[in-house]
């Protein structure tokens, strides 16, 4: 079964924690991306990747970070810095062929 | 000025009839245009994508494109219940993908 999987579903976290979102794709797609969606909002790009070990900060970057050791797993760190982590967070990957973007089914992270 | 948007909703409409969503972006330089499905709580799903000029039909969905414009639409025909969600256009200008806010739409039986 090919698809995006990312984990946990919901994530509840406590102020001052870094936590760590998963995003897995067996597409074999290069290209992955991080959104963010607040309630009644449009998605924001937080940082996307073209390649393994190569990538690129979004329009919301600060407070997060990302790495790409592998070219199936994307993971999401959100730090202590992000000032209002609690959102639904969004993982993506896209096919060059098509050029077409593809979604995983999101985790949703509460702040307490 | 922002780079994709749509029209303003709630866009409500009676069960049957048309849906009509609009689009508009200001990169003159896109190439790639898309229509994504969100029902609340979950994630978009992609309904249509258009690269050239015209009218790209799949079963009750039509994408139209306009460059000149820089406009893009989706017109749903026979609208159901099942349809009512909210719909975002997203535009590829290079390798980020933009997306506009999304118009929410409720059909109604």
């Amino acid at each position: 079964d090919g698809g995006i999987t990312q984990s946990p579903k919901y994530l509840f976290r406590k102020e001052g924690q870094n936590v760590t979102l998963s995003c897995e794709q067996n597409l074999n797609h290069d290209a992955m991306y991080w959104y963010r969606q607040d309630p009644g909002q449009g998605l924001r790009l937080i940082y996307y990747s073209q390649i393994v070990n190569d990538f690129q900060k979004g329009d919301i970057a600060e407070g997060y970070s990302v790495s790409r050791e592998k070219k199936e797993s994307f993971p999401l760190t959100v730090t202590s810095a992000q000032k209002n982590p609690t959102a639904f967070y969004l993982c993506a990957s896209r096919d060059r062929a098509i050029d077409t973007q593809y979604f995983g089914p999101g985790t949703r992270l509460t702040v307490l | 000025q922002k780079e994709v948007e749509q029209n303003s909703g709630p866009l409500s409409v009676p069960e049957g009839a048309i849906a009509s969503l609009n689009c508009t972006y200001s990169d003159r330089g896109s190439q790639s245009f898309f229509w994504y499905r969100q029902y609340s709580g979950k994630s978009p799903e992609l309904i249509m994508s258009i690269y050239s000029n015209g009218d790209k039909e799949d079963g009750r969905f039509t994408a139209q494109l306009n460059k000149a414009s820089q406009y893009v639409s989706l017109l749903i025909r026979d609208s159901q219940p099942s349809d009512s969600a909210t719909y975002l256009c997203a535009v590829n200008p290079f390798d980020k993908v933009i997306f506009g806010p999304g118009t929410s739409l409720s059909v109604i039986p």
